[in-house]
């Protein structure tokens, strides 16, 4: 059975730091691109960020370029996203999710149940 | 800006049809890229509902279907239940944001 199950979320002040952790199990996590997706209280989905399977290619939206970092440890069957300089509009649920390729689009296709971040003073 | 484009609710009567679109531009569907479709209940994680415009994972139900046309995309639910009562998004690529974008949702409501 696949599994991706999001740790590391919590309240943190603006401009501070967090790092969250996926770890995965029921597949082959080097075989797949992986992404983080956020969800703001009451809003939509948000695309975050994908790192390829390897690790070498990352690719993040606009509103976070710059202060996250998508990493992963195929070793470790993990996935970790490295937010900073955080603000009031990063307060989200984060979800990790698999991120297949198919013509050039990943699609979601597993996902976490997700971590809360709350930047907030 | 571009990205793509819900309606942000739609409704029917249980077994009737319902059409959810999904409007994009020539930056995104319109340039050939598939759009993907996920359902979300609340409190929990979306799942994927249709992928690759007219594809469903093994285990969503025949009810549930996806097409697309030009610069658009739609989710059609034939038969509608009161178990499809949910958040519903599409999801594609958009070239000139260079970014994978989400519509804003759609919430279908089983009257």
């Amino acid at each position: 059975e696949v599994q991706l199950v999001e740790s590391g979320g919590g309240l943190v002040q603006p401009g501070g730091s967090l790092r969250l952790s996926c770890g995965v199990s029921g597949f082959t996590v080097s075989s797949y691109w992986m992404s983080w997706v956020r969800q703001a209280p009451g809003k939509g989905l948000e695309w975050v960020a994908n790192i390829q399977k390897d690790g070498n290619e990352q690719f993040y939206a606009d509103s976070v370029k710059g202060r996250f970092i998508i990493s992963r440890d195929n070793a470790k069957n993990s996935l970790y996203l490295q937010m900073s300089s955080l603000r009031a509009a990063d307060t989200a649920v984060y979800y990790c999710a698999r991120a297949p390729m198919l013509r050039g689009l990943p699609r979601f296709d597993s996902w976490g149940q997700g971590a809360l971040v709350t930047v907030a003073s | 800006q571009s990205g793509v484009t819900q309606p942000p609710s739609v409704s029917g009567a249980p077994g009737q049809r319902v059409t959810i679109s999904c409007t994009g531009s020539s930056s995104n569907i319109g340039a050939g890229y598939d759009v993907h479709w996920y359902q979300q209940f609340p409190g929990t994680a979306p799942k994927l509902l249709i992928y690759g415009n007219i594809n469903r994972p093994s285990g969503v139900p025949d009810r549930f279907s996806g097409s697309k046309s030009d610069t658009s995309a739609s989710l059609v639910i034939t038969g509608l239940q009161a178990e499809d009562e949910a958040d519903y998004y599409c999801q594609s690529y958009d070239s000139s944001l260079s970014a994978v974008v989400f519509g804003g949702g759609t919430k279908v409501t089983v009257l």
